[in-house]
């Protein structure tokens, strides 16, 4: 069974420190990883994907399948980074995705 | 380009009635994926639409129904209602299969809040 595991449930830092959220699953394969956001008040949106390789709002994430990782980082946090992360993976040829429990970001001034 | 909408925004149902939920994909999406996600939870997979053929399903009972229209356009139907299918249901679309024709990103919904009495 395939299984994100993502063990904060809440991380709060202050404005320009570094921030990172952890994600760890589990499965043998090669997986295609996520990492979706979602804004107060507003819907569920994807924030990277880990084959695209790219810094989205200064925001980075590394495969590592020996660890069977994709942390989230950002060197300097800012107040609108505040939200709900939650890491996600496909498995299949359908594209369903797997999200785990999330975690909610809180940047403080 | 229009995004994904649902129908209700939200809704109160009494134990062991039957509901049905709406999505309207964003225009060009030919999949249709149904989430539900409890308090405090991540979203789970209920099932998915590609071309009004379902072709993956989640561990939900068979009382979690649904269907997908020529305009792609999708039902949720759930049957015989318990109090833990209190949630937000996300609908979410794109265009083709992943790893197909299409985009493995998936569009979300503003989802519709059950609360089941």
């Amino acid at each position: 069974a395939q299984r994100v595991t993502q063990p904060e449930k809440l991380l709060s830092v202050f404005k320009g420190a570094p921030v990172e959220l952890k994600c760890n699953y589990s499965y043998s394969g090669s997986p295609e990883l996520f990492w979706y956001v979602q804004y107060s008040r507003q819907r569920l949106q994807l924030l990277l994907r880990h084959i695209s390789r790219e810094s989205i709002k200064g925001f980075t994430a590394d495969l590592n399948k020996g660890e069977t990782s994709f942390h989230l980082k950002k060197p300097f946090a800012q107040e609108e980074d505040s939200a709900m992360y939650y890491c996600a993976l496909i498995t299949d040829s359908w594209g369903k995705l797997q999200f785990g429990a999330g975690t909610q970001v809180v940047v403080t001034p | 380009e229009t995004g994904v909408t649902q129908s209700p925004t939200h809704l109160i149902k009494t134990r062991g009635q039957q509901v049905t939920l709406r999505c309207s994909s964003q225009s060009g999406h030919n999949t249709v994926s149904w989430y539900q996600q409890a308090l405090g939870q991540g979203p789970q997979f209920i099932f998915q639409y590609y071309r009004e053929e379902e072709n993956g399903r989640g561990n939900f009972p068979p009382r979690f129904s649904g269907l997908q229209f020529p305009n792609y356009s999708s039902e949720l139907n759930v049957n015989a209602l318990e109090l833990d299918d209190s949630a937000l249901y996300l609908c979410a679309s794109r265009p083709g299969l992943a790893g197909k024709d299409g985009s493995s990103e998936q569009y979300f919904g503003p989802g519709t809040r059950l609360t089941v009495t």
